[in-house]
């Protein structure tokens, strides 16, 4: 079945720490998305990739980074300089003209 | 620039009964627009979307919606509530086709009671 994975489900940082959250798609769309939800709010976009080697930040860039390496894989780094890093992520993709699928989410926790 | 408002936090409805859940946009054109459900802990699923034609667009699980451009809204409809339908559920806006121009409401959390 196509669909998108995202892993871990759950992760744990430490205050300092980088972390990767991966998501892959066997969907073949070309554009990909992170988002990040936090309670009573809606979904924030992060980054958003359209084509292989390209990315652009959204609107609560700063302190995450991206990479698009192969067209199925979108990892996204959360760095230390992510001030508040506690949400629920989210990796999405689609089709040009067409809706928004998404994986099933990571929950990440900051120690 | 686009935006979504959903007035209702969290309704609570008994098993069986109708269910309306509202969505007022802000946007000059004729958005791109849609429903997505969240299971507690999962990610979103797609019950239905509106890009033009016919403003009733049925989706999944037996919900539909109506696009009322007088009104900017796009509710959400349900004739009857089953106990499975408890979930959070957002409402998105799209200037255009293109995903990195979605923007989503903040959310309306549905109780189902037995």
């Amino acid at each position: 079945d196509g669909g998108i994975t995202q892993s871990p489900k759950y992760l744990f940082r430490k205050e300092g720490q980088n972390v990767t959250l991966s998501c892959e798609q066997n969907l073949n769309h070309d554009a990909m998305y992170w988002y990040r939800q936090d309670p009573g709010q809606g979904l924030r976009l992060i980054y958003y990739s359209q084509i292989v080697n390209d990315f652009q930040k959204g609107d609560i860039a700063e302190g995450y980074s991206v990479s698009r390496e192969k067209k199925e894989s979108f990892p996204l780094t959360v760095t230390s300089a992510q001030k508040n890093p506690t949400a629920f992520y989210l990796c999405a993709s689609s089709i040009t003209g067409s809706e928004l699928f998404f994986g099933e989410g990571s929950r990440l926790t900051v120690l | 620039a686009q935006s979504v408002t959903q007035p209702d936090i969290h309704i609570t409805v008994s098993e069986g009964a109708s269910l309306e859940l509202r969505c007022n946009y802000s946007y000059g054109a004729t958005p791109y627009l849609f429903w997505y459900v969240q299971s507690p802990g999962q990610g979103l699923q797609l019950l239905l979307k509106y890009f033009s034609g016919d403003t009733l667009v049925q989706g999944i699980k037996g919900f539909e919606a109506e696009f009322k451009r007088s009104q900017s809204s796009f509710n959400l409809r349900k004739p009857s509530v089953h106990w499975s339908d408890a979930a959070e559920y957002f409402c998105a806006v799209g200037a255009t086709n293109y995903g990195q121009n979605f923007v989503f409401g903040p959310g309306t959390r549905l109780s189902v009671l037995p």
